[in-house]
């Protein structure tokens, strides 16, 4: 079974440029979470996806980031513009039906500069 | 407000003893809890869930949980240099199925 995939790996840009994120879940998974992760902090959630619906979108800055979950399998995050404080890892991760655990994908490193 | 605390470590403990970490979280509204461990540069992965009080055990790893208390545990025995990561701890509260996260503990096997 593949796993969580995410793209790009890496990613260095200016301040005030955008970015996009993706993700790929595992198959059959209709549960996707993104997050942010800084050093030495505990993932902070940005938002949850229940299929196409977002359920949890409390913690996006809505001003600056969006994402969109089309057909309910792939998700991108995007930013526009990043900030400095923007740099930072951001994972996504998915679960089946009814279960709570939650695998990752290998995450982003955003660097803006 | 919904609040996971852990000590950010590090903890070290020698190879072959008994490690021990915790996690506390503010509202008896919690349900469901889940210990994480993430190598540095690498991402989470579940190692532990526990739902009802009392000890669970899964190879070297025991999670204990006392909800009176507000406290979820981690024990691993016979640590090994592997066992040397981050670990999370992460809560859901049945209000909204939120997952709330602490900051983790370092954990350093030294042989």
């Amino acid at each position: 079974e593949a796993g969580v995939v995410q793209s790009p790996r890496y990613k260095i840009i200016e301040k005030k440029q955008p970015v996009a994120f993706w993700c790929n879940p595992i198959s059959g998974h209709n549960t996707l979470y993104w997050y942010r992760q800084n050093l030495g902090q505990g993932p902070e959630l940005l938002i949850r996806y229940e299929n196409e619906e977002a359920v949890d979108d409390s913690q996006l800055p809505k001003d600056r980031f969006s994402a969109e979950r089309l057909k309910g399998v792939d998700s991108t995050l995007k930013i526009q513009p990043a900030e400095l404080g923007d740099s930072a890892v951001y994972l996504c991760a998915s679960s089946p039906v009814g279960q709570f655990r939650q695998y990752f994908g290998p995450g982003t490193r955003l660097t803006v500069t | 407000q919904k609040e996971v605390e852990q000590n950010s470590g590090p903890l070290s403990v020698p190879e072959g003893a008994i490690a021990s970490l915790n996690c506390t979280y503010s509202d008896r509204g919690s349900q469901s809890f889940f210990w994480y461990r993430q190598y540095s540069g690498k991402s989470p992965e579940l190692i532990m869930f526990i739902y009802s009080n009392g000890d669970k055990e899964d190879g070297r790893f025991t999670a204990q949980l006392n909800k009176a208390s507000q406290y979820v545990s981690l024990l691993i025995r016979d640590s090994q240099p592997s066992d040397s990561a981050t670990y999370l701890c992460a809560v859901i509260w049945d209000s909204n199925y939120q997952l709330i996260w602490g900051a983790g503990t370092k954990l350093i096997i030294k042989p």
